[in-house]
């Protein structure tokens, strides 16, 4: 039983279109984020949303929007892909907003050509 | 600007060897320092953390070292095994919001 659910698992996609990436915790927690992998594997956040609250929101392009329809979805929402938002995307959830264990999904890669 | 800096960038270390690994931190207000293993196509996923009040936690073969005044931690691996081998990443963060800054991660091979 999955804890931290993200489909697809892999994108390919070309420059300038719209794909979106969902992901899905089943452990009760109140804070889910999003993580972005570079190629050289350096992992940033992005976003992080408590109780469908954003409470992070790092220097990312407007073309990345996030949602959160419930406390156990946290989707990512990224307009007109650019080759720079090649990456691994990682959703991942705590227990507390304040600090603790973050749980990660498996990641969804994401290739733009 | 770095706030977490990891090294080595890769370790080699032979079976039952000891693997170590260390970070620096800049930000006095950090108070969470964990360590994360990573897994060629997975997730990363937490192994061990330690709060600033304490100077070393252990965990199995797993030992983190804390140097407050140093503002340095590190990560022993004792008896390492090829199934050790991973991407290791140091990380640090502070009170609400938990946004964990993280290392730049060290790529470790366990030879058998």
């Amino acid at each position: 039983d999955t804890a931290v659910s993200q489909t697809p698992k892999y994108l390919v996609t070309q420059m300038g279109n719209d794909k979106s990436i969902k992901c899905e915790q089943n452990l009760g927690h109140d804070t889910m984020y999003w993580y972005k992998q570079d190629s050289k594997k350096f992992l940033k956040i992005m976003f992080s949303y408590n109780n469908k609250e954003l409470i992070i929101n790092e220097t990312v392009p407007n073309r990345f929007s996030p949602k959160s329809p419930d406390k156990a979805h946290l989707n990512l929402h990224i307009n007109s892909l650019e080759l720079g938002d090649s990456a691994v995307y990682f959703c991942a959830s705590s227990h507390r907003v304040e600090i603790g264990e973050l749980f990660f999904g498996e990641g969804s890669r994401l290739t733009v050509l | 600007q770095q706030q977490v800096k990891q090294s080595p960038q890769s370790l080699i270390v032979q079976k039952g060897g000891i693997s170590i690994i260390n970070c620096a931190y800049e930000n006095t207000a950090f108070d969470y320092f964990p360590w994360y293993q990573q897994f060629p196509g997975k997730g990363p996923a937490l192994l061990i953390a330690i709060r600033p009040d304490v100077s070393e936690k252990k965990e199995g073969r797993f030992t983190i070292s804390f140097n407050k005044s140093a503002k340095q931690f590190s990560l022993h691996i004792m008896d390492s095994q090829p199934g050790d081998s991973a991407t290791y990443f140091c990380a640090a963060s502070r009170g609400y919001g938990n946004k964990l800054v993280f290392g730049a991660g060290t790529i470790l091979r366990v030879k058998s």
